[in-house]
């Protein structure tokens, strides 16, 4: 198993471009997260998806969007990208939640930098 | 306004010293979870806990979930330059969605 994928590892955008974001996982989780991390912000949720054909907005969506058709697949997409984007991007998946959530396993994760 | 407090956020010490990560919160949490980084990787999961005043043991890291399951500690004895990284806590508010929220990280640093 890879576990969780992500493409590209690192990316140099200009102002006002676009990009996808790539994660794939091979575990058959249902549950998808993406996250973005700051220097001393911890991780901050993107965007959540329960499963193929739905997603839902985290704490952070402005800026970004999402699509899940299907399982393995959880691409994040840039459409005009600006400098306040710049930050480091982590997918993550879990099984399911139950009753306490259950350990999600990340990516290694996408270095953007918007100039 | 950050759901989770972490304290410290830096910590640098000498190899064989004890230290304890704190998370705080005013919220109640079904459950918290750790997580450990390191640089260019992404979180992996270090332990659960779910039953206020738990304790677990990860041989030299010791978790603690509070009484009131509010807040949590992670201490390791005896630190080892092989601990070196990034300590993440998370919690979990019971949802069906499996969301957790995450505190702002602690930076620990082990000298040899």
């Amino acid at each position: 198993n890879a576990g969780v994928t992500q493409t590209p590892k690192f990316r140099i955008l200009k102002i006002g471009q676009s990009m996808t974001l790539q994660c794939t996982q091979d575990m058959n989780h249902n549950y998808m997260y993406w996250y973005r991390q700051d220097p001393g912000m911890g991780l901050k949720l993107i965007y959540y998806s329960v499963g193929a054909g739905i997603t839902d907005k985290g704490e952070v969506p402005n800026g970004y969007n999402v699509s899940r058709s299907t399982t393995e697949d959880f691409p994040l997409r840039l459409e005009l990208a600006a400098p306040s984007q710049t930050s480091v991007y982590f997918c993550a998946s879990s099984y399911s939640a139950g009753s306490t959530a259950d350990t999600q396993y990340f990516g290694p994760g996408t270095r953007l930098t918007v100039l | 306004t950050q759901l989770l407090e972490q304290s410290p956020q830096f910590l640098s010490i000498q190899e064989g010293e004890n230290l304890t990560v704190y998370c705080n919160s005013s919220s109640v949490f079904s459950s918290l979870q750790w997580y450990r980084q390191e640089p260019g990787e992404g979180p992996v999961l270090l332990v659960t806990v779910v039953t206020g005043g738990e304790v677990k043991k990860l041989k030299r890291l010791t978790f603690q979930f509070g009484d009131a399951r509010k807040d949590s500690s992670l201490h390791i004895t005896a630190a080892q330059p092989g601990d070196t990284g990034l300590y993440l806590c998370a919690g979990d508010r019971g949802s069906t969605l499996g969301r957790l929220y995450f505190g702002r990280g602690t930076q620990l640093t082990v000298w040899p």
